[in-house]
């Protein structure tokens, strides 16, 4: 069926060096895709959002990339930082509902 | 800022009793949803609610739950009979528009433990 997935489940990055995390899509009809931050003992937090007539998007010291031939999305994190270290989860809209991946741990080293 | 607030932060029940999780959603936000998250597993939707009634509920949203918002500002849901694969975080959310093209905001959940 129809999911959202992520390619690796656990980064770990040096502090100052960039991070990318990948995420992996099945639905082809999707428009919509956000990207979720997830510390610890708290709710999903809205980092940056995507359309899908757009092919990149950038935050502050984020960026979002979208790829819709082969259905992929990655959130690129520049200058990581400690307080970066969390889980992060892409999101799709599903017919009216928003589907999470299955999350990536990203952990930043001193 | 505005954030979605959600009561308790944690919730031990014995199997097979009822429980309520309650959420105020963000004043001005119209759509509002639960979802759950199993210890290190990836958040699932559970059940959208817009104007008075569910909009949309997934597979696990069976007839053991359900959702009201029983006044102007809270928004709760509730599991009859407590089953141990419930222990689960659960997440509130809520939009300002409906849920395509509209991020959502979460609250910080309510850590369900059923005994």
């Amino acid at each position: 069926g129809e999911n959202v997935g992520l390619h690796l489940p656990t980064l770990s990055v040096q502090e100052g060096d960039n991070s990318i995390i990948n995420c992996a899509y099945s639905n082809s009809a999707s428009d919509y895709f956000i990207w979720y931050k997830q510390e610890s003992g708290k709710g999903p937090q809205f980092i940056i959002d995507i359309r899908s007539n757009m092919d990149k998007r950038q935050g502050q010291r984020v960026t979002v990339l979208l790829n819709k031939t082969v259905k992929h999305l990655s959130l690129q994190i520049a200058a990581t930082q400690p307080g970066d270290s969390a889980v992060y989860f892409c999101a799709e809209d599903n017919n009216n509902d928003m589907r999470f991946g299955a999350g990536t741990r990203l952990t930043v080293k001193p | 800022e505005p954030e979605v607030t959600q009561t308790p932060s944690h919730q031990v029940t014995q199997m097979g009793q009822e429980v309520i999780l309650r959420c105020v959603p963000i004043s001005n936000h119209l759509y509002f949803y639960w979802y759950r998250q199993i210890l290190g597993q990836k958040v699932e939707f559970l059940v959208s609610f817009y104007n008075n009634e569910i909009s949309e509920k997934s597979e696990i949203f069976d007839d053991q739950f359900s959702v009201e918002r029983p006044d102007g500002s809270n928004f709760t849901l509730k599991i009859r009979s407590t089953k141990l694969e419930d222990s689960a975080m659960y997440f509130c959310a809520s939009s300002e528009q409906g849920p395509t093209n509209e991020k959502l905001f979460f609250g910080s959940g309510t850590q369900l433990s059923v005994l």
